[in-house]
């Protein structure tokens, strides 16, 4: 089955302890994303890549590293967790830039 | 600035009434994407529409692009439970990450 997943699901955590989110995806996509999500601000991007080794800033990338060592995997590494990073995250892939994107479940964290 | 408008922000209808939704921009797209969210999950692709004035039908969901390809509208008809979500519009501009809207969510009440 064609599809993006991400782990964990929900991550309860404090703040300054590093953590990552995995994300995988099985339809040998080019372009993979990570967005957040929050009430009155829509999905923002943080980080994309559009190839193996290839990853650009997005809207709001502080606070967070990404690496694309691999097609189908782009982790999302909070280095140093604040509150303000507390956020419903997707991540998202597709063949190419720009076009249909296929989303993971979502990551809920909260950090205190 | 919010390249990509949705309006409105919130619609809560009853059961089989109708309703239009809108996203809207005074950027020209290449294409634009609608997407459904429903709570606990990812968005999912519902329809691309590509060609300027084009119209895609989705069951009770009718598509229309722009003709000048900055604006998009989604009309429901006779709206069902089900169709709650949140409608999120996205626009592709050639070989740049989409752009998203806030969001229309929908309520419909049986």
């Amino acid at each position: 089955e064609a599809q993006v997943t991400q782990n964990p699901r929900y991550l309860i955590t404090v703040t300054g302890k590093k953590l990552t989110v995995t994300c995988s995806q099985n339809m040998n996509h080019e372009y993979m994303s990570w967005y957040r999500q929050d009430p009155g601000l829509g999905l923002r991007q943080i980080y994309y890549s559009m190839n193996v080794e290839v990853t650009d800033k997005g809207d709001v990338p502080e606070g967070y590293k990404v690496s694309r060592k691999e097609k189908r995997n782009f982790p999302l590494i909070l280095e140093s967790p604040s509150p303000n990073q507390t956020s419903l995250y997707f991540c998202a892939s597709s063949f190419i830039t720009g076009d249909e994107q296929y989303f993971g479940p979502g990551t809920r964290l909260t950090v205190t | 600035t919010q390249l990509l408008e949705q309006s409105p922000q919130f619609l809560s209808i009853q059961e089989g009434e109708n309703l239009t939704v809108y996203c809207n921009s005074s950027s020209v797209f290449s294409s634009l994407q609608w997407y459904r969210q429903e709570p606990g999950e990812g968005p999912v692709l519902l329809v691309t529409v590509v060609t300027g004035g084009e119209v895609k039908k989705l069951k009770r969901l009718t598509f229309q692009f722009g003709d000048a390809r900055k604006d998009s509208s989604l009309h429901i008809t006779a709206a069902q439970p089900g169709d709650t979500g949140l409608y999120l519009c996205a626009g592709a501009r050639g070989n740049t990450p989409l752009v998203f809207g806030k969001g229309t969510r929908l309520s419909v009440i049986a």
